[in-house]
């Protein structure tokens, strides 16, 4: 069964950094593209991070260029997303989600139930 | 970045009917858009992608449509399962978009 499993969601302080991890099973995980996308609590989805099949490429938007960055572990099946200078506006359910190929079509065919990362004082 | 706009925010609908949720773009996307199909506290579900492929196992009854700046979802007989909050998002360029939602309550 093709699984993503988040985790390392907590409360922290805003200025402080955080880093979130995925777990993939039962797929090819080192043939696949992977995004982060978040979601404040009752609120749209924004994308947030890309790192391509070998983690030699990686995207976030303008406004977390510096902030955020994401990373990957084949051997380990796990796809990381880093976050420094935590912002109130930064709370939300940080989902990761599998590009539909490896070649990286930029859209999502398997997602993770999620987790939430809360900033605050 | 492109600008997804999503019509209307909520509906109420009826099992049975037939729905069409509107999705605009702020320019082209080369009809890269797909669908995704949230319900609440889960994560959402790839429907429809390049604008009107069906993702593996989505029934039927969903088709997307559409080109230029102009792309559509239509549930052609809504059933129960089907109440929820659908996205569209391009996978066109850097950065990735999404529209804001629409909610398909139960009338």
């Amino acid at each position: 069964q093709e699984q993503l499993v988040e985790s390392g969601g907590d409360v922290v302080q805003p200025g402080r950094s955080l880093r979130v991890s995925c777990a993939a099973s039962g797929f090819s995980f080192g043939a696949y593209a992977m995004h982060w996308v978040r979601q404040a609590p009752g609120k749209g989805l924004e994308w947030v991070a890309y790192i391509s099949f070998d983690g030699r490429n990686t995207f976030v938007p303008d406004s977390m260029v510096g902030r955020f960055s994401v990373s990957r572990d084949n051997s380990k099946d796990t796809v990381y997303l880093q976050m420094t200078n935590l912002r109130h506006e930064d709370t939300a359910f940080y989902f990761c989600a599998r590009d539909a190929s490896g070649a990286s079509f930029w859209y999502f065919d398997l997602w993770g139930r999620g987790t939430l990362v809360t900033v605050s004082s | 970045d492109i600008v997804m706009t999503q019509s209307p925010v909520s509906l109420s609908v009826s099992p049975g009917e037939r729905v069409t949720l509107s999705c605009k773009t702020s320019q082209s996307a080369s009809g890269r858009i797909a669908w995704y199909q949230q319900k609440a506290g889960q994560a959402p579900r790839l429907l429809i992608y390049a604008a009107s492929s069906r993702a593996t196992g989505v029934p039927a009854r969903f088709s997307g449509s559409g080109s230029g700046t102009d792309f559509s979802l239509t549930i052609s007989s809504l059933q129960s399962e089907d109440f929820a909050v659908y996205y569209c998002q391009h996978h066109e360029r850097w950065p990735l978009t999404f529209g804001g939602g629409t909610r398909v309550e139960v009338k």
